[in-house]
């Protein structure tokens, strides 16, 4: 597609039980990131993806959280055991290489009760 | 970690209004994005911008990366303009996530 699509949008789920997100980058896109962003506030960097290694997984909140990417493309972030801190929208960015231009996804805005 | 610091927090405007927002940020970078994330939560890069200057129809952005600054302006202010605008870095020194600042509200009134 045109741009980078992430779903789903909308993510509502009890405590406890694990999440899947999905971003898909811009084609040709090289570099994948993931950020998250409570209510109110600024982005916090999870992870990024230089093609399908991720260098550095320091941003991640806890072992709870991990991603993955394959294929140069599809990314997802899953969140083992969510708690209701993990409440919060998670956005997708693509860049064609690493340091160039980051182009962000709608989010996906996840809920846990 | 490098510190980013955004002002003003918020700002209103009557529409036509011009405005300056501030980037600071405390060490060297290898390079500078400005955001605009509007009421509906979609994030637009702006403005791609390690050093110098660059223009957008309304908008323009100077970075002086010697004096660890940026300025994001915007002219004739629309009510499209308003949301959040939020200054990103790169630190140098190997790191290659963006670290944001805080944001800065604007809401532009007609």
């Amino acid at each position: 597609g045109a741009g980078v699509s992430q779903s789903p949008s909308n993510k509502v789920t009890e405590k406890g039980k694990d999440v899947e997100l999905r971003c898909d980058p811009i084609s040709g896109h090289t570099a994948l990131y993931w950020y998250r962003q409570r209510l109110g506030q600024g982005l916090e960097f999870l992870i990024y993806f230089q093609g399908n290694s991720a260098p550095d997984k320091s941003g991640l909140p806890s072992d709870r959280f991990s991603a993955e990417r394959t294929g140069e493309s599809v990314s997802t972030l899953t969140i083992q055991r969510t708690q209701q801190e993990d409440s919060a929208v998670y956005l997708c960015a693509s860049s064609l290489r690493i340091g160039q231009p980051q182009h962000f996804g709608d989010g996906t805005r996840l809920s846990i009760l | 970690g490098i510190q980013v610091e955004q002002s003003p927090p918020d700002l209103i405007l009557q529409e036509g209004a011009n405005s300056t927002l501030r980037c600071n940020f405390s060490d060297s970078v290898n390079n500078l994005q400005w955001f605009h994330q509007n009421p509906w939560g979609q994030l637009i890069n702006l403005f791609y911008i390690p050093s110098g200057t660059k223009q957008n129809g309304r908008l323009s952005a100077t970075t002086v990366a010697t004096e660890r600054y940026s300025l994001l302006y915007i002219s004739s202010s629309q009510t499209t303009d308003s949301g959040v605008y939020f200054c990103a870095v790169e630190p140098r020194g190997g790191s290659e996530k963006l670290v944001f600042g805080k944001g800065m509200k604007l809401t532009v009134n007609p």
